[in-house]
């Protein structure tokens, strides 16, 4: 178990709607990031947060956003769906402080999106 | 600029003989490499890191990688395959670029044979 906790598991929708997916961190992490894994494109990296603010942002297309809360979870919020948004949503969580090597992501067990 | 080339997206290997993934990276900065392993339908799990100590890694699983500057490389390999280690193998590099940019690698798939 690696301490990231995402809901929820599956989800099944159909085109034109809007879902979010939920990303509880790491206790005491303050790095939040989204992902996106579909067979196609492979992983793609969508976007991270420190701290409630945006760090980085990937390939993330402008009908998604994301955002940390004070409590540090976050929220991905996925609009006006298309087929080709169906796939594996993983969200990873760092301490974010410190040096790089000590910031390894941890992985949650991902949210699965099929728009129908 | 930072990239990650896994040159290999499918390996196959006979169980009890040696795993050899390949990672190829490039970066402007002193970087941090990882390995990361998935078994279908999981998520991502943490198989080593490199952080500029040891340049040989040892992870779990049997899994070991070696970091060759001159050749800006970070192979996996293992000494004997087992069938549990049929998954997918994301080379991972990371550093500090104002913010911590963590680039993936697109990933191999290991089939081990019986």
């Amino acid at each position: 178990d690696s301490g990231v906790t995402q809901t929820p598991k599956h989800l099944i929708t159909a085109t034109g709607q809007r879902v979010t997916l939920r990303c509880s961190p790491r206790s005491g992490d303050l790095s939040v990031y989204w992902y996106q894994q579909s067979l196609d494109q492979g992983l793609q990296f969508l976007i991270q947060y420190y701290n409630g603010e945006e760090r980085a942002k990937g390939n993330i297309l402008e009908r998604f956003s994301a955002q940390q809360f004070p409590d540090l979870h976050s929220e991905l919020n996925l609009s006006s769906l298309e087929l080709g948004d169906s796939a594996l949503y993983f969200c990873a969580s760092s301490p974010g402080t410190g040096t790089v090597a000590k910031n390894i992501q941890y992985f949650g067990a991902g949210t699965r999106l099929s728009v129908l | 600029a930072q990239s990650v080339t896994q040159l290999d997206s499918h390996v196959s290997v006979s169980e009890g003989t040696p795993v050899l993934l390949r990672c190829n990276y490039s970066s402007s900065y002193s970087p941090s490499l990882f390995w990361y392993v998935q078994h279908p339908n999981k998520g991502l799990q943490l198989l080593l890191k490199y952080t500029s100590a040891a340049t040989l890694v040892k992870g779990i699983n049997g899994f070991e990688a070696e970091f060759k500057k001159s050749e800006t490389s970070f192979h996996l390999t293992k000494p004997s395959a087992h069938m549990s280690d049929a998954a997918e193998y994301f080379c991972v590099v990371s550093a500090l670029e104002g913010y911590q940019k963590v680039t993936f690698g697109t990933g191999t798939k290991l089939q081990v044979i019986p």
